[in-house]
Formats: C-alpha cells, structure tokens, sequence
C-alpha cells in the first residue's frame, strides 16, 4: 500500500483532447507534488502544493494545470498536449515544506500523446 | 544551479555480492539527500536519507555515505539480492523541500 494512489495508470490521447490526472494521498501530509519522468532524464518538477496552495510552478507550460480542492488530492488538467509530453507523471506527497524530508510517491499515469 | 550526477548508467552485479552506487553533486549547500529505489511500472520508493551533520547512516542492508568535501554520496547494498533490480536514484534537497532529483543507476543482479 503506497498511501499515493494515481489514476489512471495509464492513458493514450489526441493533441486535441482535455484530459485529467488524479492523484489522491492517504497519509495525511500536507504538501503534494507532480513530476514529469521521461527516459534518460531526471524526475522534473512540476508544481508543488502546500496546504492547497501553489507553492511553486516551475516553468510548466500552460496545457498543463494543476488543481488541489483539498490536501488530499491533487488534479493535472490536461488540454492541447504536444508527442513530448509523453512521460510518466508521478505524483508524491510530504508532510510539510518547512523542513526536508522523504516525499512518498505514487505509481505514476503514463500518458501518451498521439 | 544545483546539479546531480550519476557516475554509472548501468550496474550489473552477481546475487550475493555488494553494490555501490554512487552520485556527485554540486551545491554544497544542501543538507538533505536521500535514496529512491524504482522498480519496473512503479513509483519511486524511499531507502534511506542522510542530513549533511552525518557523515554514514545505516539501514536494513542500507547504507548510505555522504563526503561533503568531494560532494560525493554513495549507496551500498550488502548480499544484493534478484530483488534489488530496479532503478537507484539519488536526490538533494534544493530549498525547503525541494528534490533535486539524479538521472538514476540501473542495478542488474545476476544469480
């Protein structure tokens, strides 16, 4: 049981679709995070919420947007998507932001872009 | 900016016999590093972290060294098992808790 559910695990779509991305924790911790992972390349951050506010976004076009209604989940709208955001987009969640500690992943969605 | 390296892509290695793996980095301001494990259609999983006041923390068949002089971290896995084959990563911590994440070791254990 990882605590980080993701769904779906895996999802195939048209450059003109709109599509989402849940990711639901159930360890009660107040940050949550989306990465991008693509072959060969480090885990790219995303965004990060604390406390159901965007804490960060890093550089992320704008056919990506996230939402957090609350601090259990976590939701990546999205629309109008390119072949190179095929990736597998990891969500992870943290107790807190203040201090470093271990972010707890999920399994990931693996999105393909047609 | 900070940056992490790899220092191998690929490790194989025969069951029973120990692992490092190793990763440089190069802010010395972080204080934080950890170790993910990745297995095939899974999420990264947690192995072990170290703060930058400690120089070696010990886990179950973990061990993680941290040099902060040559920026160096290493993990070791002792009597490496089949199912010790999975992707290894390395991560800094880049402000408050912000992962800088490496590009990862692949650990093949042969029998």
């Amino acid at each position: 049981e990882t605590g980080v559910t993701q769904t779906p695990r895996h999802l195939v779509m048209g450059m003109t679709n709109k599509k989402s991305l849940k990711c639901e924790q159930h360890l009660g911790h107040n940050a949550m995070y989306w990465y991008k992972q693509s072959a060969k390349k480090p885990l790219e951050l995303m965004f990060v919420y604390s406390l159901e506010e965007r804490v960060e976004n890093n550089s992320v076009p704008s056919r990506f947007s996230p939402e957090c209604p609350n601090s259990s989940h976590l939701f990546l709208h999205l629309h109008t998507l390119q072949p190179e955001d095929s990736a597998l987009y990891l969500c992870a969640s943290s107790q807190d932001l203040g201090s470093p500690e271990p972010q707890h992943f999920g399994d990931g969605t693996r999105l393909s872009i047609l | 900016g900070e940056s992490v390296g790899l220092h191998l892509p690929t490790l194989s290695v025969q069951e029973g016999d120990n692992s490092i793996i190793n990763c440089a980095y190069s802010n010395s301001a972080s204080d934080y590093f950890i170790w993910y494990k990745q297995e095939s259609g899974k999420g990264p999983q947690f192995i072990i972290d170290i703060r930058s006041n400690m120089d070696k923390r010990q886990g179950q068949r973990v061990t993680v060294l941290l040099n902060k002089t040559v920026k160096h971290l290493s993990l070791q896995i002792a009597a490496t098992q089949p199912g010790d084959s999975a992707v290894y990563f390395c991560a800094l911590s880049g402000g408050y808790n912000k992962l800088i994440f490496g590009a990862g070791t692949r650990l093949a254990v042969h029998p």
